[in-house]
């Protein structure tokens, strides 16, 4: 079965930063591509950015307004993802969620619980 | 940037009914078209990629179809737990770009 479980998730100051983390388990987590998607309360989805699996040469994209800001990486010996997140700002406040990426297309198979970022003074 | 409307932003229904959504994309994008469905307080879950292909484990009231700019999600005959908001997402280009999602509610 697979399992996506993110943690790290916090009340941060803005300009803070913070690292969660996402465990992965029920599949070969080196060979697939992952994103990391995030959700404002009550409002709508907005991806993050995604990063390729261990065969491929480019490894990072990014959404325009967290662009140097965070970095997603990834320890395949450890079967976990990750999304740095430096310069935190009100408006990153969301829910987290890590997805495995599809092999038909940059769809989200699979998707975590999802990780509560508050960032607030 | 490609921009997803959806309409409508929601909608009343009753078990049984058959519920139509619309997606249309600011410009082409093939059928890099997939449609999620979302819970309160749950994660998406994944319905439909490639514009009408249906994933796996979905029930087959569940359909997609469109291609080029307009796009459909139709649910056949509403079900209890189909009550949810759905969104559908491009995939052609990056930025991947989310519909603000539609809520299907109980009449």
């Amino acid at each position: 079965e697979v399992q996506l479980v993110e943690s790290g998730g916090g009340l941060v100051k803005p300009g803070g930063s913070l690292t969660l983390s996402c465990a992965a388990s029920g599949f070969s987590f080196s060979n697939v591509w992952m994103s990391w998607v995030r959700q404002a309360p009550g409002m709508g989805l907005e991806w993050v950015g995604r990063i390729k699996g261990i065969s491929a040469v480019e490894t990072t994209e990014y959404a325009a307004p967290v662009k140097g800001r965070f970095t997603i990486s990834r320890d395949d010996s450890k079967n976990t993802l990750y999304l740095q997140i430096n310069s935190l700002k009100v408006e990153d406040t969301a829910v987290y969620y890590c997805t495995t990426v599809s092999n038909s297309g940059e769809f989200f198979k699979y998707w975590g619980q999802g990780a509560l970022v508050t960032v607030s003074s | 940037d490609i921009q997803m409307t959806q309409s409508p932003s929601s909608v009343s229904a009753s078990v049984g009914d058959r519920v139509t959504i619309i997606c249309r994309a600011s410009q082409g994008i093939s059928t890099w078209l997939g449609w999620y469905q979302q819970k309160p307080g749950k994660a998406p879950k994944l319905l439909i990629y490639g514009a009408s292909s249906l994933q796996s484990g979905v029930p087959s009231r569940f359909s997609g179809s469109g291609s080029g700019t307009d796009f459909t999600l139709t649910i056949s005959r509403l079900q209890p737990e189909d009550f949810a908001t759905y969104y559908c997402q491009q995939t052609k280009s990056f930025p991947l770009t989310f519909g603000g999602g539609t809520k299907v509610e109980i009449k």
